[in-house]
């Protein structure tokens, strides 16, 4: 079991510029999640998937961002039209089931100049 | 609507002293609680959870954690903290799938 990885780890990139990152979960897991998380906050939900239906959405995603995980394994997460305010940790984590412990990866450090 | 509230933001111990940090939740049903540490640069990492049954867990690192379903509360204790506890702690509920997360308390031990 090797956990929760994302890649990149940290993004520079510049306004309106588009970002994608990966998540993969740990295998047997069926649930993923995505969560953003700010300097001095909790992580807040963003969207989860079961398996590679995308069950729901926060209204956190505006349409610029777009999640997927096209055969039930990894998942990206992209951004377009990047805004500073896009600046943030953004963390995947995974789960077996329904309310169980999520486990989390180290997250990806999104810094938009 | 469900939250999560850790009343303290910043808590500063000596190492050696005991630790209890604090979480309340607003939520209408027996929650799912957990505990979550994070270290700088890292991901979050699970200390603890309550799902039911003894309303005093046990953790990892030595930690533990108290429901109280009067109080709405799930604080997390430690009876002797090391200078590597410190870190960023985060309460979480989970409601539908999905967690939500208190604001975090920072701790900084004291050599």
């Amino acid at each position: 079991d090797t956990g929760v990885s994302q890649d990149p780890r940290h993004k520079i990139t510049k306004r309106g510029q588009n970002v994608t990152f990966r998540c993969d979960p740990i295998s047997e897991h069926n649930r993923l999640y995505w969560y953003r998380q700010t300097l001095g906050q909790g992580p807040e939900f963003l969207t989860y998937f079961q398996n590679e239906a995308q069950l729901e959405k926060s209204r956190l995603l505006s349409d610029r961002f777009s999640a997927e995980r096209p055969k039930g394994s990894f998942s990206t997460l992209e951004i377009q039209r990047t805004e500073q305010g896009d600046s943030a940790m953004y963390l995947c984590a995974s789960s077996l089931v329904s309310g169980d412990t999520q486990y989390f990866g180290p997250g990806t450090r999104l810094t938009v100049l | 609507a469900q939250s999560v509230t850790q009343p303290d933001i910043h808590i500063t111990v000596s190492e050696g002293a005991s630790l209890e940090l604090r979480c309340n939740y607003s939520y209408g049903a027996t929650p799912y609680l957990f505990w979550y540490v994070q270290s700088p640069g890292q991901g979050l990492q699970l200390l603890l959870k309550y799902f039911s049954g003894d309303t005093l867990v046990q953790g990892i690192k030595g930690f533990e954690a108290e429901f109280k379903r009067s109080q709405s509360s799930f604080n997390l204790r430690k009876p002797s903290v090391h200078w590597s506890d410190a870190a960023e702690y985060f309460c979480a509920v989970v409601n539908f799938n999905k967690f939500y997360f208190g604001s975090g308390t920072k701790l900084n031990v004291k050599p």
